[in-house]
């Protein structure tokens, strides 16, 4: 059964440096989401991609994130200046294009530590 | 703003204990009540969706049911491998795909 993939599973950086995630989505899907989930808390919506744009975002979301498609295959969250408080577990989730918006297909998360 | 609340956050029972799970949600113009369930270091695994009160949708060992302000995850006769997080998500109506998610219940099955 196709998945969604996410690399890599475990991501340390220091606070200040850039980091990107990257995530597969499953093949003919065109909707594209991250969330995130700090540690003991709700997984919490950060933003939403179709047709190359993001069509809805979170206050979280502010400008030190960004997202790409930077080919037909892979999804990337970027984070230009890493801070303490970003340290989660990141999701990334997909759509097939025809289903409703909102059956979302998660991937395993990639865990971002910052210290 | 959509809010999403679990109750319990934990529930311990027995293998073959039948009980259901809460969730409460305050969303403007409600497009979708979502269950999923987790498992520990794993995305959210989709389980249901509910539209309109009144429905509902089965699988397997597990039941969901909607109300217009609640929805129900009635598990019946659960075994050791249903041990999970289960976690609710709303929709709004203004969202293009937005998931605002309750903060879940860890159910742990006893064999």
């Amino acid at each position: 059964e196709p998945e969604v993939t996410q690399t890599p599973s475990h991501q340390v950086t220091q606070m200040g440096q850039e980091v990107i995630l990257r995530c597969v989505p499953i093949s003919n899907h065109l909707y594209f989401y991250w969330y995130r989930q700090i540690l003991g808390q709700k997984v919490e919506f950060l933003v939403s991609f179709y047709n190359n744009e993001i069509s809805e975002k979170s206050e979280i979301f502010d400008d030190q994130f960004s997202v790409e498609r930077p080919d037909g295959s892979n999804f990337t969250l970027k984070i230009r200046s890493t801070k303490l408080e970003d340290s989660a577990m990141y999701f990334c989730a997909s759509v097939y294009q025809g289903a409703s918006l909102h059956e979302q297909y998660f991937g395993p998360g990639t865990r971002l530590t910052v210290t | 703003e959509d809010q999403v609340t679990q109750s319990p956050e934990a529930l311990r029972l027995q293998e073959g204990e039948s009980s259901s799970l809460n969730c409460s949600y305050t969303v403007s113009g409600l497009r979708g009540l979502f269950w999923y369930r987790q498992d520990p270091g794993k995305g959210p695994e989709f389980l249901f969706t509910l539209y309109s009160a009144g429905e509902e949708k089965e699988k397997e060992r597990l039941k969901a049911t909607l109300t217009k302000k609640e929805s129900f995850l009635h598990i019946t006769a659960p075994k050791p491998e249903d041990s999970a997080t289960y976690l609710c998500a709303a929709a709004g109506g203004t969202s293009y795909g937005k998931l605002t998610f309750g903060q879940g219940t860890i159910l742990t099955v006893h064999p």
